[in-house]
């Protein structure tokens, strides 16, 4: 079946570094993937979407790749600060159709000082 | 402000008794998702709408109904059906285009007692 793996451990970094997150997906190639950021007891927030005949986009401190042929996209956050710490949720439309939005379980991230 | 409105943020239901959440957009959207969300897990989509008067099942529609009668509002309700219906629940509008970002509400937080 299809889905999206992200990784399910918590990733902590110092403040400073660069944070790197995983989303994986199988067996469907979807036209552009999305990644939000999510704090506890709210709803996510969309922050960089990414088309298939993109390989890399950015935004700020953030950047995505995506490469379509092992099925992965990396999100990076440079000079991450404390005030990064959230959970990344990677999204794709598994379907082709545009709208029916899959997302993965999410990783969270922890930027300590 | 435009935006997307969920209520109430809290929500305490007894057993056996159905109960709805509302969700009300002013962005002008075509397309609104429901998801649930539970402890430390991802998105799971229950139900989702490209228009008015048309929704289609999510992966986890078992135990819920929704109606879009006006584009602005997508309410959900959670039947006694569902046998398991404490969750983090998320409304979410977009264009209807695959595309496109999709912006959240705050989130209701439903439990059963």
């Amino acid at each position: 079946s299809q889905k999206i793996e992200q990784n399910s451990e918590a990733l902590n970094i110092q403040e400073g570094k660069t944070a790197t997150l995983t989303c994986n997906y199988t067996n469907y190639s979807p036209a552009y993937l999305q990644w939000y950021r999510q704090d506890p007891g709210r709803g996510p927030v969309f922050l960089l979407l990414i088309r298939e005949n993109e390989k890399e986009k950015r935004k700020e401190r953030l950047k995505v790749t995506f490469d379509t042929t092992l099925k992965q996209s990396l999100f990076h956050i440079t000079a991450s600060q404390p005030a990064d710490s959230a959970t990344y949720l990677c999204a794709l439309d598994l379907t082709g159709g545009g709208n029916k939005l899959t997302f993965g379980t999410g990783t969270q991230l922890k930027v300590e000082l | 402000d435009g935006g997307i409105t969920q209520s109430p943020k809290y929500l305490f239901r007894k057993e056996g008794q159905n109960v709805t959440l509302s969700c009300e957009q002013n962005l002008n959207h075509d397309a609104m998702y429901w998801y649930r969300q539970d402890p430390g897990q991802g998105l799971r989509l229950i139900y989702y709408s490209q228009i008015v008067n048309d929704f289609q099942k999510g992966d986890i529609a078992e135990g819920y109904s929704v109606s879009r009668e006006k584009k602005e509002s997508f309410p959900l309700t959670v039947t006694s059906a569902q046998k398991n219906p404490t969750a983090f629940y998320l409304c979410a509008s977009s264009v209807n285009r695959g595309n496109t970002e999709a912006f959240f509400g705050q989130g209701t937080r439903l439990t059963v007692v």
